[in-house]
Formats: structure tokens, sequence, C-alpha cells
């Protein structure tokens, strides 16, 4: 199976501030991987897909990259509306996997 | 726009089967591969079992394997999860989700709001 792996676990940040969320995959996975944004007590939302496809309706200051093993997730100016936390998944190969979660944390 | 609806969920004894079931609307649902994915009390994302969209290729996480079975019926457009000999560390919110495209398992599109399993004697 493919492990994901994220870091940071956990981060504070300020309105306003940039964040970098990376994912790294244990083999290589191309470009098949997702980033979703869940909110207490909500399913969970997709904001990217194919690595740096963003969906339609979410806002530009996310972006996706990366490719093979190493990617990132980078919210541009941080909206209070983006205190959540993150979690990418790769779709390379079943089992799909899932990274342990970013929580996103105002400062 | 598209709606997934589950249900089925409630609390159960260890041991026993539960019946999830997810409604979906708002797309053409024989077209598309879907999935069940669940989530812990407090935990993270984890995938459990995808159908494809002719219910023909289906595969299931580890820890599920041989308790699970997932279904779909195209006509009444409705996806199943068949959960068998329940433990408690199956306790989770379980969430079905639609793939992104028609083609190829990708990403997961569209949730429903979830259906709480709880397993306890």
């Amino acid at each position: 199976d493919i492990q994901m792996t994220q870091s940071p676990s956990s981060v504070s940040a300020s309105v306003g501030d940039r964040v970098i969320i990376t994912c790294r995959a244990s083999q290589g996975i191309s470009s098949w991987l997702a980033w979703y944004q869940q909110k207490p007590g909500k399913a969970p939302k997709l904001l990217i897909d194919a690595a740096s496809r963003l969906q339609s309706g979410v806002p530009s200051r996310f972006s996706g990259s990366g490719s093979g093993t190493d990617f990132t997730l980078t919210i541009s100016s941080l909206q209070p509306e983006d205190f959540a936390t993150y979690y990418c998944q790769q779709a390379n190969s079943f089992p799909h996997t899932f990274g342990q979660g970013t929580k996103l944390e105002i400062k | 726009q598209v709606q997934l609806v589950e249900s089925g969920g409630g609390v159960v004894q260890p041991g026993r089967s539960l019946r999830l079931s997810c409604a979906a609307s708002g797309f053409t649902f024989k077209n598309y591969g879907m999935h069940w994915v669940r989530q812990a009390p407090g935990k993270g994302l984890d995938w459990v079992a995808v159908i494809s969209y002719d219910a023909k290729v289906t595969y299931y996480a580890d820890s599920v394997k041989g308790r699970f079975t997932v279904s779909r019926d195209n006509s009444k457009n409705i996806l199943y999860l068949q959960m068998n000999s329940l433990g408690s560390e199956d306790t989770a919110v379980y969430y079905c989700a639609k793939e992104g495209t028609e083609k190829r398992s990708t990403c997961y599109a569209n949730w429903g709001q979830g259906t709480l399993v709880t397993v306890s004697s």
C-alpha cells in the first residue's frame, strides 16, 4: 500500500499569512493526488485534483503542485474561512490512501 | 446539483451486521464509480471500498475485506455497504462519495453528509 505523509500535522497562522502544507507518497504516484478541506462536523470538500487542478468555485488563493512523490498545497493569503483540516489523498492505485491531515488553526 | 444521502447508521452490537445506503441524484449514477470513506471520531479519513460504474469491479481496504460488501442498484440510483462481523474499530461516520470522472478513479468530487455507525454492547 502507498503511504501518504503530511506535514505539518498542525499549524497556527494568522489571517493574511501564506501557508504551505506538504504531502509525500511512499512511492511515485505521478499526479494522481487530490486535496480536501474539512470543517468540524462537515463532509470533506474537494479543493484540487490531479495535483494542481483547482476545482470550480474554489478560491484562487489555493494552489497545488508536485508530481511523483512530493506535493504541496499552498494558501497564499489565509482568510477566516480557511481554518480547517486539510487532507491529501492518492488515487494512483487501490487501496486509496489519505494523509493523516493537517489542522490549520488561528494564531 | 449532485446530492448524496446516506442512511442506515445507528448503534449495533459487536459481531452484528448493518447495511448502509446512499441515495444519489443530480447526475447519471450509472456512469460513475462510487466509494465509501469513513472517519472514526476525532480521527482522519479512511478509504473503505469502491465499486465501478457497472458493479463489475470492487476493491476493499484490508481492514474490511471479507466482512464488508459494496454493491449498487443502477435502476434505483442507490449505493450500498453491507457490513458484517462489526467490531469497535468500525465505529465511524461513513460517507459515500462520487468519483470525479467517468473514466478513472481520481478523486472524490462529491460527498454525502455521512451516517454514524457506533459498535457497542
